[in-house]
């Protein structure tokens, strides 16, 4: 699996989009990006995941460059809740069977009122 | 709701017995699940890979000997603390994937050990 690289911890003002970076140079061509956060004393929680093309869903949405090397989490509204580790995440898809991610350290972001 | 569950979510039990942690997948099978452990501060660090009817697979450094993990059926996973010592305290957390890109994890346990 690809190694990524995120800052260690971001602050971000409630309300407002929280940016969160990702660099992942040696990605390989069937290697997908994926996102989970982990809540303060909680299990991780699955956010989003993508390819190539850009991705949207209820909670985020993913911005993938071009050539793929570096990508970023966005939170367009962030909320107090949303403070939390972000976990960028580069691996082949996975069936049930192969399911085991290796977690880094993580972006750390705090939102502020 | 959960997908995945864990109980119980905090335990706390005296040095030298055994404590055991469920996992329960609530509206898939699993096969497969895994379990990982979480220093305070620390990120999340894969202990090992249950696999349903048959042994489990270790991380290295992972003593099965101290970590029994079980997967009898296809929802259910424990894992159990052996002889726990107070540096087994710690957060443990099970995960069971459906379908090709999603993980689902449960809520974790805290095991303390006095």
């Amino acid at each position: 699996d690809a190694k990524t690289t995120q800052p260690p911890s971001m602050d971000c003002a409630e309300g407002r989009a929280a940016n969160l970076p990702c660099n992942h140079s040696t990605i390989s061509g069937n290697e997908y990006v994926y996102w989970y956060r982990q809540i303060h004393s909680q299990g991780p929680q699955y956010i989003i995941h993508g390819l190539k093309n850009n991705e949207t869903n209820e909670m985020a949405s993913l911005i993938i460059t071009e050539d793929r090397k570096s990508s970023t989490l966005i939170l367009p509204h962030a909320t107090l809740r949303d403070t939390a580790v972000y976990y960028c995440i580069v691996r082949v898809g996975y069936g049930g069977s192969q399911g085991n991610l290796i977690f880094g350290k993580g972006t750390k972001l705090s939102v502020k009122p | 709701g959960a997908v995945v569950s864990q109980h119980p979510s905090r335990v706390i039990c005296k040095s030298g017995t055994s404590v055991k942690i469920e996992c329960r997948s609530l509206d898939f099978q699993a096969t497969t699940m895994f379990w990982y452990r979480q220093f305070p501060k620390q990120s999340l660090m894969l202990m090992a890979t249950s696999n349903e009817g048959s042994k489990a697979t270790y991380e290295q450094g992972v003593e099965k000997d101290k970590f029994l993990i079980n997967h009898a059926s296809l929802t259910l996973s424990t894992l159990t603390v052996t002889s726990a010592h107070p540096e087994d305290s710690s957060f443990y957390i099970c995960s069971a994937g459906q379908g090709p890109h999603t993980i689902y994890f449960g809520e974790g346990s805290w095991l303390t050990v006095v």
